[in-house]
């Protein structure tokens, strides 16, 4: 059981490209969540996703943030035009639906110069 | 609205147990659970309780009482390996998600 995969684990952009993060979820699991965290934060909700389907994402940004979780393939969350506040680290999360807990990956670290 | 208010910090000494204590106050309750999270590592799945009363996993248990809103996470016979953030989030027994609190940072002295 591999867990739940996120690449790339380090990304550096310049300000105004664009960033692509990947997140594959436990086998099975159909629920896939993506997190910011800042240093020395919480985690903050951004988004939850089925396959093909956006749930909620209330804790989105509504420009320049999007994500999808496509019927074959990685969850991607996509930032466009970055500027050095989104500089983060990003967590996704898969949940099974049966109660035991949520698994993360260990995240992408965001660092825009 | 929904916030979750924990000490921003905590220290305690190798082989003594501490408590790590969490309000809360949401409009909708879904249960409280609790993660571990070391520096630059990936926050992972350590108890979620969905009614009043403690749950005990080895070293750890979480408590919950729904009246007061209010949990804790205890931790027994502290280990260096212990030091790390921890995490009180509203919600994990369905599918909505997590909203966390801002962490509590447990110092471990031996």
């Amino acid at each position: 059981n591999a867990g739940v995969m996120q690449n790339p684990r380090h990304l550096v952009r310049r300000r105004g490209q664009e960033a692509r993060l990947r997140c594959s979820p436990m086998k099975g699991h159909s629920h896939v969540y993506w997190y910011r965290q800042l240093p020395e934060e919480g985690l903050k909700f951004m988004v939850y996703l089925q396959k093909e389907n956006i749930i909620d994402e209330s804790g989105m940004p509504k420009e320049r943030f999007s994500a999808e979780f496509p019927k074959e393939g990685p969850s991607i969350l996509r930032i466009q035009q970055v500027v050095r506040g989104d500089s983060a680290a990003y967590f996704c999360a898969s949940y099974s639906g049966t109660g035991d807990g949520y698994t993360f990956g260990s995240g992408t670290r965001l660092t825009v110069v | 609205g929904q916030s979750l208010e924990q000490p921003s910090e905590v220290t305690a000494v190798e082989g003594a147990i501490v408590q790590i204590n969490c309000t809360y106050q949401t409009s909708g309750f879904y249960g409280l659970s609790w993660y571990q999270q070391h520096d630059g590592g990936a926050p992972t799945f350590l108890s979620y309780n969905a009614l009043d009363g403690l749950e005990e996993t080895g070293r750890f248990s979480s408590f919950l009482s729904r009246s007061d809103s209010y949990g804790y996470l205890l931790l027994q016979e502290l280990q260096m390996k212990d030091s790390a953030s921890y995490f009180c989030a509203r919600g994990g027994g369905g599918a909505d998600g997590l909203t966390f609190g801002k962490g509590t940072h447990l110092i471990i002295q031996p």
